[in-house]
């Protein structure tokens, strides 16, 4: 079965410097979302695209964070400049073929950011 | 505006034992979607079930049981004969179906123990 697959599975960075996870979505997705889970705590959006723009974004999505689909494949999110509040399990998702937009979701296995 | 509540912050249960996790959500979209997850030890999202607003036929998958109740906004979800297994972290998600707002709302999801 296709998967959603996301690298790397663990980021540590040092506060101040920028970070990109990568996913590459399920191959013929078109939507795609990212989501954060703060240890502990319920799975938060973040952003979701289509279309090459950004459909949606929650107030977590900052000006430090970015989204972009550099070809066919990969769909990243970047930080900027992280914060210590940024440390989180970040997850990929993709979904919808066609016109059906409302399919489920197929999660990644998420990358795990710790900022120090 | 849309909002999901899991009221068990943590259930632990015997073996062999049937259990309810409950969901109940809020939204004015008159189409939306309900979802489930499992989140196990390992961290990553498992998707269960789907389950539109209109049809509010209960669903069973082998073990696993799920009860739609529109008149009490609720989607519970049982586990027959529970197994070590099963421990996990289980989430319930809302998806509205108007204005492209295919984001997921998570609860902040129901810790479940088996004790063996």
């Amino acid at each position: 079965e296709p998967e959603v697959t996301q690298t790397p599975s663990h980021q540590v960075t040092q506060m101040g410097q920028e970070v990109i996870l990568r996913c590459v979505p399920i191959s013929n997705h078109l939507y795609f979302y990212w989501y954060r889970q703060i240890l502990g705590q319920k799975v938060e959006f973040l952003v979701s695209f289509y279309n090459n723009e950004i459909s949606e974004k929650s107030e977590i999505f900052d000006d430090q964070f970015s989204v972009e689909r550099p070809d066919g494949s990969n769909f990243t999110l970047k930080i900027r400049s992280t914060k210590l509040e940024d440390s989180a399990m970040y997850f990929c998702a993709s979904s919808g073929t066609g016109t059906i937009s409302n399919q489920p979701q197929h999660f990644g296995d998420g990358t795990r950011l710790s900022i120090l | 505006a849309q909002k999901v509540t899991q009221a068990q912050t943590e259930i632990s249960v015997v073996e062999k034992e049937d259990v309810t996790l409950d969901c109940v959500y809020e939204t004015r979209d008159t189409t939306y979607y309900l979802f489930w997850y499992k989140q196990p030890p390992s961290g990553e999202l498992v998707f269960l079930i789907r389950r539109n607003s209109f049809d509010e036929q209960n669903e069973i998958s082998g073990r696993y049981s799920w009860n739609f109740q529109k008149s009490t906004s609720s989607f519970n979800f049982t586990i027959t004969a529970s197994q070590v297994v099963d421990s996990a972290v289980y989430f319930c998600a809302l998806s509205g179906g108007t204005s492209g707002t295919y984001k997921y709302i998570f609860g902040t999801g129901t810790r479940l123990k088996v004790l063996a």
